[in-house]
């Protein structure tokens, strides 16, 4: 089981332009959700997918969009680049049914976003 | 909105000692708590699982504790080793919600010296 995989795994940008990041849920697992991580700070949730719709957003501007494909697997896209971007970026996934121990979320490696 | 502190931030200790670290949660209608792990510039390991049902989980040297009511946790390392040495995060997923959002603190660094 590869668990959950993400690319790449540093991305450098300048500000302005914009970025996709890739994500793989491990297998057997349907939602995907994205984190982002500044230097120092925790985890802040960015959105959530399933069945290919965002089903609940975080504080976070609409430069920030998403995708979700038949596979599972998702996309974060970022627009307009700013330095306050520049972050840990982080998946998540687990089954969309709760309980029956399928509650953890497992998280993948992570992108580190250097904006300049 | 939910708020979760974690207490201390940073914790340097010899190798040896049982530890304590802290998370509060503002918000005690919770569906579950979560703690994980993160070495530097990696992602997040879960270490422990409560649900809200529960009082304690332990995983070898780990025991994690949940006070619902006083919207408290409190992770304890038996024996700490260097190699426990990282990040320890404690995250809480609201009540009532499947979507599993969490909400974050903002960590307790443990360094473990020989």
């Amino acid at each position: 089981d590869a668990g959950v995989t993400q690319s790449p795994t540093h991305l450098i940008k300048t500000r302005g332009q914009q970025v996709t990041l890739r994500c793989s849920p491990k297998s057997g697992h349907d939602t995907v959700s994205w984190y982002q991580q500044a230097l120092g700070q925790g985890p802040q949730f960015i959105f959530q997918y399933y069945e290919e719709e965002e089903r609940q957003r975080g504080n976070f501007p609409d430069r920030f969009s998403g995708h979700q494909y038949p596979n599972y697997s998702s996309e974060l896209n970022v627009n307009a680049l700013l330095l306050g971007d520049s972050a840990l970026y982080l998946c998540a996934s687990r089954p969309w049914e709760q309980g029956k121990g399928t509650d953890t979320q497992y998280f993948g490696p992570g992108t580190r976003l250097t904006v300049l | 909105k939910q708020e979760v502190t974690q207490i201390p931030a940073a914790l340097s200790v010899p190798e040896g000692e049982n530890l304590v670290l802290n998370c509060s949660f503002t918000d005690s209608a919770i569906y579950n708590l979560q703690w994980f792990r993160q070495d530097p510039g990696k992602g997040l390991t879960s270490l422990l699982l409560i649900q809200s049902s529960q009082r304690e989980q332990t995983s070898g040297r780990l025991n994690a504790s949940l006070d619902k009511s006083s919207g408290r946790s409190t992770l304890y390392i038996a024996a700490s080793q260097p190699g426990d040495s990282a990040t320890y995060l404690c995250a809480v997923s609201d009540r009532g919600s499947t979507l599993g959002r969490l909400y974050f603190g903002r960590g307790t660094q443990l360094t473990v010296w020989p």
